[in-house]
């Protein structure tokens, strides 16, 4: 099946500083690539869905000028998040999509931990 | 309004009985429903979905779900626990065709005793 790496698997960083976390699809071109956040213990919850060479659509109630997402290229986004603060800390999940599938396909996830 | 729910927060079973796990969906068309699993601290794969085919789906590692479209339900069931079930299990619906927009349950944690 798709592969879809994300890297680092785990970053920690201090507050005010900015990480940045990549989304990659291995074997395939991703027309789409969606962001996911996930608090402990709590489902998934959408952050923002990004077309290659197109703004990304964030979901209500996320800051666009905080989690910065750029889908350069068929095979790679980035999402970053800049003046990181503790409470930016979570499991964050990419996925990938292509235009022939309705199915995503998951990054096994990025846990940053702000101090 | 499209949504999902599971109606179980936390199953636990014996290793080698019966695994059921239940979701109920809301949709206002016919929906795409999936069963993703998630490992502490990994990304979520999946283990089967719908799509307007059969209503028995078969997934991988001995799973299946039955969409029953009278009961808006789509159970997810194995015959015989194994420790490395053990997991977060997602029912996901899709929100739209393209399955570009997915509402993630709540999750239910599966402990599995020797």
């Amino acid at each position: 099946g798709a592969v879809v790496s994300q890297h680092p698997s785990r970053v920690i960083c201090k507050s005010g500083t900015s990480v940045k976390i990549e989304c990659r699809s291995l074997d395939f071109q991703a027309t789409t690539m969606f962001w996911y956040r996930q608090f402990p213990k709590q489902s998934l919850m959408l952050m923002a869905t990004s077309n290659e060479g197109s703004k990304a659509t964030y979901e209500q109630g996320v800051e666009k000028d905080k989690f910065l997402i750029n889908h350069a290229s068929l095979t790679l986004s980035t999402l970053t998040v800049t003046s990181a603060h503790p409470e930016d800390s979570s499991f964050y999940i990419c996925s990938a999509r292509t235009g022939s599938h309705n199915e995503q396909f998951f990054g096994p996830g990025t846990r940053l931990t702000v101090l | 309004a499209q949504s999902v729910t599971q109606l179980d927060s936390h199953v636990s079973v014996s290793e080698g009985t019966p695994v059921l796990l239940r979701c109920n969906y809301s949709s206002s068309y016919s929906p795409s429903l999936f069963w993703y699993v998630q490992h502490p601290n990994k990304g979520l794969q999946l283990l089967l979905k719908y799509t307007s085919a059969a209503t028995l789906v078969k997934g991988i590692n001995g799973f299946e779900a039955e969409f029953k479209k009278s009961e808006t339900s789509f159970h997810l069931t194995k015959p015989s626990a194994h420790m490395s079930d053990a997991a977060e299990y997602f029912c996901v619906v899709s929100l739209n065709q393209a399955g570009t927009a997915l509402i993630f349950g709540k999750g239910t944690t599966l402990s599995v005793s020797s």
